[in-house]
């Protein structure tokens, strides 16, 4: 079955303490990208990946790492958390960037920092 | 300026009436644009999709294109209380990331 998995999918942290949200793809994408959405505001684009090695920032990257050592992995880095990081993400991956190309959603990571 | 601007509702219709959804952009340079069905705490999956000016149908569902006066619509015909949710409009320019809407929420009352 394809599909975008991201873990975990519930995580409560104290502010400072380094954390890592996972995302899988098993539909050999090239494009990955990572959301938060937050009420009001809909989904802001964090990061994203148009292959292996390639990262780039997307509009809210402040506070957020990423890697893409592999085509399949994408994980979301936050070095020091603070409690404005606190908010429902989303790990997301398409066949490209190019016209039509559909985004399928990993299910999402509610995050809440203390 | 937002880039996509969606009506944040709430928009309540009645079982079996349609259900009218907008979307205007800034960015004359974008190229698709996609219709996103979100329901509470889950995420959000793609319903539809267009490129062209016009209309198109798929089941129920019509997005109609207007490049122009620079805006997106979703019709849901013979709407159903299963279509209750968070309605997310997206678009993309060129090869660029997709940039979406705060998104509609909209309430179909049996």
């Amino acid at each position: 079955e394809a599909q975008v998995t991201q873990n975990p999918r519930y995580l409560i942290t104290v502010t400072g303490k380094k954390l890592t949200v996972t995302c899988s793809q098993n539909m050999n994408h090239e494009y990955m990208s990572w959301y938060r959405q937050d009420p009001g505001l809909g989904l802001r684009q964090i990061y994203y990946s148009m292959n292996v090695e390639v990262t780039d920032k997307g509009d809210v990257p402040e506070g957020y790492k990423v890697s893409r050592k592999e085509k399949r992995n994408f994980p979301l880095i936050l070095e020091s958390p603070s409690p404005n990081q606190t908010s429902l993400y989303f790990c997301a991956s398409s066949l490209g960037a190019g016209r039509g190309a559909e985004a399928f959603f990993g299910q999402g990571t509610r995050l809440t920092v203390v | 300026q937002k880039e996509v601007e969606q009506n944040s509702g709430p928009l309540s219709v009645p079982e079996g009436a349609i259900a009218s959804l907008n979307c205007t952009y800034s960015d004359r340079g974008s190229q698709s644009f996609f219709w996103y069905r979100q329901y509470s705490g889950k995420s959000p999956e793609l319903i539809m999709f267009i490129y062209s000016n016009g209309d198109k149908e798929d089941g129920r569902f019509t997005a109609q294109l207007n490049k122009a006066s620079q805006y997106v619509s979703l019709l849901i015909r013979d709407s159903q209380p299963s279509d209750s949710a968070t309605y997310l409009c997206a678009l993309r320019e060129a090869a660029r990331q997709l940039t979406f809407g705060s998104g509609t929420q909209l309430t179909v009352l049996p």
